[in-house]
């Protein structure tokens, strides 16, 4: 099972939006609403941003939104803000015999 | 919310065991999936294995032939074994709560597998 697809850099201007893209096959994005996002900060743990695709849990800012359309999720960063930067993650179930599959990671600069 | 905290040795030779425990706090087992997740720089994430409060468990195949995972609900932990380890065993190791998604995580603990 190979880790899903993400760009390994993203970066945008206060204010702006920003899309991070996540693709995978028919077997794990494609297949299921299983996706999550995780933003994680240099020395921390991952942080929990989205999940079942575009599903915030308690706390989250809503400039924060999750698509999906075949094989590919997106997480969209809206009002890019300098707390913004960090490392953003997907995460998908797959049908293959390792239930879960994270993404190659993302690295968010503010400029 | 859930509090979690890894606990272990920082430094395990080849060929030996790594044998890590997470204490859970200011929550119960009950209806829970308890995870473990580890990180490199090289691998990214990487899922290990999950048990169920019931018991359950389900394991990465890749490691299946070397891990265990199990459970002290009377102590409120879990703990994660991981058999003849390499230095490819070098990582993070995070504890989480979640069966398909993680909220709830531990600070993560830096496992660094050298003679």
């Amino acid at each position: 099972q190979s880790a899903l697809t993400q760009p390994a850099s993203v970066s945008g201007s206060p204010g702006q939006s920003i899309t991070i893209s996540c693709t995978g096959t028919s077997s794990d994005v494609g297949a299921y609403n299983f996706v999550s996002w995780y933003q994680q900060r240099p020395g921390k743990a991952p942080k929990l941003i989205l999940y079942d695709v575009s599903n915030r849990p308690s706390g989250v800012s809503n400039r924060f939104s999750g698509s999906k359309s075949g094989n590919t999720a997106s997480l969209t960063i809206s009002g890019l803000q300098g707390e913004d930067e960090a490392d953003y993650y997907c995460c998908s179930y797959t049908s293959s015999s390792i239930p879960y599959v994270f993404g190659t990671g993302t690295q968010v600069t503010v400029l | 919310q859930v509090q979690l905290q890894e606990s272990g040795p920082g430094l395990v030779r080849p060929s030996e065991t790594l044998s890590l425990t997470c204490t859970v706090s200011g929550g119960s087992f009950n209806n829970n999936y308890w995870t473990w997740i580890r990180q490199t720089p090289g691998k990214g994430l990487e899922w290990i294995a999950y048990i169920y409060y019931t018991g359950s468990t389900k394991y990465n195949p890749s490691l299946k032939s070397r891990v265990s995972i199990s459970l002290d609900t009377s102590r409120s932990q879990f703990s994660l074994n991981l058999r003849s380890v390499t230095a490819a065993d070098t990582a993070k190791y995070y504890c989480t709560r979640g069966g398909g998604w993680w909220e709830d995580w531990g600070q993560g603990t830096l496992v660094t597998v050298s003679s």
